[in-house]
């Protein structure tokens, strides 16, 4: 089994609905991370959170909320999409404890916004 | 703000070419570098990550090398195969400390066989 988890794999939704992407992980890591993926602009952190009480703004976290459930989960929620939230979603998970702390990607979340 | 750029943004070779990717970035208090590997449509996954003090990291046939005074980065990869046609991505941490990171756009390579 994957690592790193993300339900919906891919979800088509119209403007103005809340959607919520899932994260979950196996890894036994503190930290979360959500980015977003579009053409062109490479990714880009929405949200992160170091441990179950800590949550955090990236970059682009306007339009966007978060939730974490647990250290294993980690959900964001688009409150009322609009078009141009339409991109790849990344959740990827690190830990401190390591050497190197690199990050653990999960497959990613397709969304489009119609 | 750390930013990163990396160039070429696509790159096409025969198999069996050597080749270099370029990464550069504007803050030079860097804690680390690392590069990704990602496969159309799906997530990334840490080829390398070099730690500040460190001038190399390698794995088979990936060497990347780091010059934090110059703020570059390369990715260097030995005859080249069908195989490595990916998006490579450079990423540095946003802050002082270790994460989270600052992503570069890419390079899309293309191995031709």
């Amino acid at each position: 089994d994957a690592d790193v988890t993300q339900t919906p794999r891919n979800r088509i939704t119209k403007t103005g609905k809340r959607i919520m992407l899932e994260c979950s992980q196996t890894k036994g890591h503190d930290r979360m991370y959500w980015y977003r993926q579009d053409p062109g602009l490479g990714l880009r952190l929405i949200y992160y959170s170091f441990d179950v009480k800590d949550i955090n703004k990236g970059e682009i976290s306007d339009g966007y909320s978060v939730s974490r459930q647990a250290q294993a989960k980690f959900s964001l929620s688009l409150e009322s999409a609009i078009p141009n939230q339409t991109a790849l979603y990344f959740c990827a998970t690190s830990d401190p404890g390591q050497y190197q702390e690199t990050q653990y990607f999960g497959p990613g979340t397709r969304l489009l916004v119609l | 703000k750390q930013e990163v750029t990396q160039i070429p943004a696509a790159l096409s070779v025969p198999e069996g070419e050597n080749l270099v990717l370029n990464c550069s970035f504007t803050d030079s208090a860097i804690y680390n570098l690392q590069w990704f590997r990602q496969d159309p449509g799906k997530g990334l996954t840490s080829l390398l990550l070099i730690q500040s003090s460190q001038r190399e990291q390698t794995s088979g046939r990936l060497n990347a090398s780091l010059d934090k005074s110059s703020g570059r980065s390369t990715l260097y990869i030995a005859a080249s195969q069908p195989g490595d046609s990916a998006t490579y991505l450079c990423a540095v941490p946003k802050n002082s400390g270790n994460t989270p990171l600052v992503f570069g756009k890419g390079t899309r390579l293309s191995v031709i066989a």
